[in-house]
């Protein structure tokens, strides 16, 4: 399968603990982007990456949101200190230079009991 | 700032009959516009988009949409409705000639087509 994959699929965590999500874009795509969905709600937007570097960042990203593309391939989006708040779904992105079309991954479900 | 509106919180078709799924924006400048399907815990898919061109763009799995500027919308459309169909369907638009590539989405549409 080429398509964007990511892990986990779905985690469960306590209040206050930190979680990691990664993302492998399409083999090739320099452009990666990760996007919050909650229940009832299109995509929101909170951060795109060209290569490693990351060039956009949405004002939902608080500072307990870190993601990073460190060699410019999958991603990782890091939250700390979970609220009960950030329950979503989590999707990543990615697309190829020259084109706007972004292709979407299952996404990872966190529940923060 | 952009946005996108999607009026309707379901629409209800019957099998082979035509379905619209409405979608208004606005961004400034010149818009590219996306359609996605979203089916029960899935990721989004790719169904069609307008960037430049003709304004009536023809997607995956029959879908086509129309691009119309001075109503600012984006309506998604196909002629014969299947069950299959049933889904929840997501507009996004971003601002075009840019370096920005933040998509904003519309809240969503669940399509129900019933046999």
């Amino acid at each position: 399968d080429t398509g964007v994959s990511q892990n986990p699929r779905h985690k469960i965590t306590k209040r206050g603990q930190n979680v990691t999500f990664r993302c492998d874009p399409i083999s090739e795509h320099n452009r990666l982007y990760w996007y919050r969905q909650t229940l009832g709600q299109g995509p929101e937007f909170l951060t795109y990456f060209q290569n490693e570097a990351q060039l956009e960042k949405s004002r939902l990203l608080s500072d307990r949101f870190s993601a990073e593309r460190p060699k410019g391939s999958f991603s990782t989006l890091e939250i700390q200190r979970t609220e009960q708040g950030d329950s979503a779904m989590y999707l990543c992105a990615s697309s190829a230079d020259l084109e706007e079309t972004q292709y979407f991954g299952p996404g990872t479900r966190l529940l923060v009991l | 700032a952009q946005s996108v509106a999607q009026p309707e919180d379901q629409v209800n078709v019957a099998e082979g009959n035509p379905l619209t799924v409405k979608c208004t924006y606005s961004v400034s400048g010149n818009p590219y516009l996306f359609w996605y399907v979203q089916y029960p815990n899935r990721g989004l898919q790719f169904l069609l988009k307008y960037i430049t061109g003709d304004n009536l763009v023809k997607g995956s799995y029959g879908f086509e949409a129309e691009f119309n500027k001075s109503q600012t919308s984006f309506h998604l459309k196909k002629p014969s409705a299947l069950v299959s169909d049933s889904a929840l369907y997501f507009c996004a638009v971003r601002q075009g000639d840019t370096g920005r590539r933040a998509l904003t989405f519309g809240s969503g549409t669940r399509l129900q087509v019933q046999p």
